[in-house]
């Protein structure tokens, strides 16, 4: 059983385009982190998210935690070619000390 | 700027055969990781080294076995591979459990 859940799995998008990925569980998380992984290359961190409710922006890219802690979402606006790649998200359950990844959304994005 | 280097980047094996992947970082980190990626299940959690000395069952440790050998390295032995361990295996390391994890560009394994 997947503790993380990314929906959608996979997007296809034109450039200029807005787009939201999500990730979703049952389970709290004390923080939470998204990756982007290019083919042929380890996931790269993105951003860490601690607190309930926080928003974090990373030029055209916005990552929320959820208020409750069990989910988070990414939000690209006006995606460019070169955000193609594989998104993951990564929390770490309270008491465990170690991240666990999602299922990973694809994106890809068309010039 | 290595970085995490791991080794072999391909390997292709016999169903029984054994062999070890090897992981080095030059970034002084205390923590290590050994992931798989499968298609559609992101990045599991094999084993991990918090620390010089330790190691820890992730989510996925049966079949595997590991050695944090110094500071530097964190391999990854499989004993008797099987076709269900066909997968692209990464090694990260942080500088503690739950910092930020750098990762290594993966070894493409085929059990056939």
């Amino acid at each position: 059983t997947q503790l993380l859940e990314q929906s959608p799995q996979f997007l296809s998008i034109q450039e200029g385009e807005n787009l939201t990925v999500y990730c979703n569980s049952s389970s709290v998380f004390s923080s939470l982190q998204w990756y982007r992984q290019e083919p042929g290359e380890g996931p790269v961190l993105l951003v860490t998210v601690v607190t309930g409710g926080e928003v974090k922006k990373l030029k055209r890219l916005t990552f929320q935690f959820g208020d409750a802690r069990k989910d988070s979402s990414l939000h690209i606006t006006a995606a460019q070619p070169g955000d193609t790649g594989l998104y993951l998200c990564a929390g770490d359950k309270a008491g465990t000390y170690k991240y666990i990844f999602g299922t990973g959304t694809r994106l890809k994005v068309l010039a | 700027n290595a970085g995490v280097t791991q080794t072999p980047k391909f390997q292709v094996l016999k169903t029984g055969q054994s062999m070890t992947l090897q992981c080095a970082q030059d970034m002084n980190h205390n923590s290590m990781y050994w992931y798989r990626q499968d298609p559609g299940m992101g990045l599991r959690l094999i084993y991990y080294s918090a620390s010089e000395g330790t190691t820890d069952k992730g989510e996925v440790p049966n079949g595997y076995n590991v050695s944090r050998l110094n500071k530097r390295e964190f391999s990854l032995r499989l004993e008797s591979a099987a076709p269900s361990q066909t997968s692209v295996y990464f090694c990260a390391s942080s500088e503690a459990l739950l910092s930020e994890a750098f990762f290594g560009q993966g070894t493409r394994l085929t059990v056939v």
